[in-house]
């Protein structure tokens, strides 16, 4: 069974780089039919997607966000991660990595990690 | 890209049944939706996707109450014989070169 977790500080201060890693088991990152993504939630909010990367390295990101974003993939960890720089408040969310089918939804998520950042 | 338009909120009465609407934008009609279902606390989880024929394939270990639906730009969910493991949100997806998600519609079970 597919299994996704992610991990990371917990607690950040303003104008820092964020960076996130997704571990995943029971399945192959390097499958070709899927990819994979990082999506957040600030609290009390919706979902909002970052970005997302194919085993190749092919990405993806949200118009909103792609000045600051780099998603990067390691296939010898099973691992993709997530960095956003140059944090601020508003920045603060529980951040999911997940799995999406190719031209597809997503159909597999982590369980979240809740990233803070404050001064 | 596409937009999605979802209600805030919608409510149910144990046993009942309930629909919850996602609207596509204009020029996006014909594009396939996802649903997911958001339980107070936990991770989002995957329950179908309903293409804009009508047509529906739910995931994993999602029960047959659950069902799919589609007319023009809206796309469907609809529970029934809701239970109280049923109050969460409910979140559509639709993705071409990006991904977006709806707003999202808090369900009520009463």
């Amino acid at each position: 069974q597919l299994q996704l977790q992610e991990s990371g500080p917990g607690l950040m201060k303003p104008s820092e780089t964020l960076s996130l890693t997704c571990t995943v088991s029971g399945g192959s990152i390097s499958s070709g039919v899927f990819y994979w993504g990082w999506i957040r939630q600030p609290p009390g909010k919706g979902l909002e997607w970052i970005g997302s990367i194919y085993y190749t390295g092919t990405t993806h990101y949200n118009p909103s966000l792609r000045r600051r974003v780099t998603i990067s993939v390691d296939t010898s960890k099973s691992q993709f991660s997530l960095e956003l720089s140059s944090v601020t408040a508003a920045d603060t969310a529980v951040y999911y990595c997940a799995r999406r089918l190719t031209y597809s939804s997503f159909d597999s998520w982590g369980q979240g990690t809740l990233v803070t950042v404050s001064s | 890209q596409p937009v999605l338009t979802q209600s805030s909120s919608a409510s149910a009465s144990l046993g009942s049944s309930v629909r919850l609407t996602c609207t596509l934008s204009s020029g996006h009609s014909r594009s396939t939706i996802a649903w997911h279902q958001q339980q107070p606390g936990k991770a989002p989880r995957y329950v179908m996707k309903v293409e804009g024929s009508g047509d529906y394939n739910k995931g994993t270990g999602i029960p047959d109450r659950f069902s799919g639906s589609s007319s023009g730009a809206d796309r469907y969910l609809t529970i029934s014989n809701v239970q109280s493991e049923d109050e969460a949100d409910y979140y559509c997806e639709t993705w071409d070169s990006y991904t977006v998600f709806g707003g999202g519609t808090r369900l009520t079970v009463l």
